[in-house]
Parts: C-alpha cells; sequence; structure tokens
C-alpha cells in the first residue's frame, strides 16, 4: 500500500487565510522533501527536513523528529501566488536519494 | 547553490518512435539519479535509480530495455523512452542527489506527447 498518505487533496483558500498540509508515513522516514509544482510541470522544492522545522518566509515545515511518521506544511498569509500543487516526498532510508511522493494538494488561492 | 537542467521540455512524437532526455547537475556532484514519470493523474512513479559505479536499479514494471539510462559521470545521466506508446505518456522528472546535500533536486522535466 501507499508508504505517504497526503492530505487534504484540494484546498480552496481566501487571500490571508492560514492552512496547513500533512502528510503521514506508514513506516518510519529518514527524511521529507515539500515541493509546489507550477503551472508549467516544474517541481520547485520548498523545504528539506531531516528533521524538527523550517521556516521560510510565508511557509514552515515541520517533521516529526520523534517517530518520523508525519510532517506538515503550514501556509500563512496565503497569497494568490501560492496557488499550485503541494506534493510531500519522503526517503525511506538508503542514503541514495529514492524518494516516495504523496498524490498531492492542489491549492487554490482567492481574492 | 545547486541546480539541475533537463531538456527537452516537451517532445512530441509519433508511436513506436523513441525520445531522449538529458540531465545535468550544476553546483553539486549528483551521486544519485533517480528518473521519475509524473502521470497525467499527477501521480509519480520511479522508474530507476542511478549510482555512479554502481548497477542501475529498475523498479518492478519498468526495463533497461525499454527506458536505458546512462549516468557517465557526476553531472550528466540520459534516459530514452524507445518505442513509445500511448502509456508512455507523461512527465519525466529527473532529480540528482549529492552526498553532501541530502535532498533531491530537479530537473524541469520533460513532457512526453504520443501521438
Amino acid at each position: 500500500g501507499d508508504q505517504v498518505e497526503q492530505s487534504p487533496s484540494a484546498l480552496s483558500l481566501h487571500e490571508g487565510t492560514d492552512s496547513a498540509l500533512r502528510c503521514n508515513f506508514t513506516t518510519t522516514m529518514r527524511s521529507v522533501q515539500w515541493f509546489r509544482q507550477n503551472s508549467r510541470g516544474s517541481l520547485i522544492s520548498l523545504f528539506y527536513l531531516a528533521s524538527g522545522t523550517k521556516e521560510n518566509g510565508r511557509l514552515k515545515s515541520a517533521f516529526d523528529s520523534k517517530e518520523r511518521r508525519y510532517s506538515t506544511l503550514h501556509i500563512r498569509d496565503a497569497q494568490l501566488e501560492d496557488s499550485g500543487t503541494y506534493f510531500c516526498a519522503a526517503n525511506t532510508g538508503a542514503n541514495t536519494g529514492k524518494l516516495t511522493f504523496g498524490h498531492g494538494t492542489i491549492l487554490r488561492v482567492h481574492p | 547553490g545547486a541546480l539541475v537542467y533537463q531538456y527537452p521540455r516537451r517532445t512530441i512524437c509519433k508511436s513506436g518512435t523513441s525520445m531522449r532526455m538529458e540531465c545535468q547537475a550544476v553546483g553539486f556532484q549528483a551521486t544519485s539519479v533517480a528518473w521519475y514519470r509524473q502521470s497525467p493523474q499527477k501521480t509519480f512513479e520511479l522508474i530507476a535509480l542511478s549510482t555512479v559505479n554502481s548497477a542501475i536499479k529498475y523498479e518492478q514494471n519498468f526495463t533497461q530495455e525499454k527506458f536505458p539510462i546512462s549516468h557517465p559521470n557526476l553531472s550528466f545521466s540520459s534516459m530514452t523512452v524507445l518505442n513509445a506508446y500511448l502509456e508512455d505518456r507523461g512527465l519525466y522528472l529527473c532529480g540528482a542527489w549529492g552526498a553532501n546535500t541530502g535532498q533531491l533536486y530537479f530537473g524541469e522535466g520533460s513532457k512526453l506527447t504520443v501521438l
């Protein structure tokens, strides 16, 4: 079965509001990356976490350091340009860069 | 910084023909390169993982005969989709990983359309 469960699958936000995406892992993960895919298909790396939290502007991500079974991406003060499809991807452990992707969250921010 | 260039961005080919795509890592040493396909439904499948000086490991349902990969050095990799058919449509992405970086850096993808 799927090792990465991402939720929600779709999200509609008013400009200026906050929300969070979540990925649950069915097994312990070594690290997690969050991406935004733009309309051209490019995967833009937002965060890479092996533990703890990271923040970049209005985005903040956390990776459960204890059991390593979930990660979150928080969006604060959502803007129109945040619209896109967000993916989490986790590394199961082998030190090779092989990632297992979630199914994505389609985010739409509207005025 | 670390960048990955992937080309071509898109290819339209006739059924039964082939498409080759290339991936160039800049600013870091790409110890491993992972080739993924994103289906029109947006799900990702790992095709194969190539590590320099090791055998290329293909995932189930993907073979070297169909998706030959070359990874001759720490900055370049290429993959060909041979005898492409409708089921091969999608966005092909190369992700390069460096031992010193920990994370995977992706190229912009090569979109394959098969007529």
